[in-house]
């Protein structure tokens, strides 16, 4: 699967949209982007996920650049509740396919 | 609904013992897999089971081991404990042929070894 390059860590004004950026330069065609969260000491917690169209649920988006390249996830107005650890991964169209998680993007909503 | 659920939730063991951690699945799935947490990184994949038997391993030690029952819940085993086996274990679960799907993970064991 290809790898990710997430920033470290960033701050976010409450009420504010929250950008979160990931690469992944050298995903394959059938490599799907996902987005997880893990709040302190609770499990990973599935946000959205895409191929190649923007996404959109409840409670983010994701923009996903034309060739693929790089990925954002939005959390249109973030609340301290958002504050967590953020984890883009690229997993492929496979059967049986585990997730290779990073070291993620430490975010912190300021109030 | 109930999602995914890992019991129990906090465990201290001694080194040299062993441990069973278990894992039920979401309704729908049928593939388990195993992720180890150690305090300030990312889970590492231990393990999968599909149709209660193990497809894929991550690089973990022969102390690892899993069973998976045909109601698709799991069990892991860790033998002969060390002390840098301390770490939250997670457990998720997904559907084998679902390539674009998610995967739901549930709240983790704490295991502390002392």
């Amino acid at each position: 699967d290809a790898k990710t390059t997430q920033p470290p860590s960033m701050d976010c004004a409450e009420g504010r949209a929250a950008n979160l950026p990931c690469n992944h330069s050298t995903i394959s065609g059938n490599e799907y982007v996902y987005w997880y969260r893990q709040i302190h000491s609770q499990g990973p917690q599935y946000i959205i996920h895409g191929l190649k169209n923007n996404e959109t649920n409840e409670m983010a988006s994701l923009i996903i650049t034309e060739d693929r390249k790089s990925s954002t996830l939005i959390l249109p107005h973030a609340t301290l509740r958002d504050t967590a650890v953020y984890y883009c991964i690229v997993r492929a169209f496979r059967y049986g396919q585990n997730f290779v998680f990073g070291p993620g993007t430490r975010l912190s909503v300021l109030p | 609904d109930a999602g995914v659920t890992q019991s129990p939730t906090h465990l201290i063991k001694t080194r040299g013992q062993q441990v069973t951690l278990r894992c039920s699945p979401k309704s729908g799935h049928d593939t388990v897999s195993w992720y180890q947490q150690a305090l300030g990184q990312g889970p590492q994949f231990i393990f999968q089971y599909y149709e209660e038997e193990e497809r894929q391993r991550g690089n973990f030690p022969d102390r690892f081991s899993g069973h998976q029952f045909p109601n698709y819940s799991s069990e892991l085993n860790v033998n002969a404990l060390l002390l840098g086996d301390s770490a939250l274990y997670l457990c998720a679960s997904s559907l084998y042929r679902g390539g674009g799907t998610e995967a739901f993970f549930g709240q983790g064991t704490r295991l502390t070894v002392v």
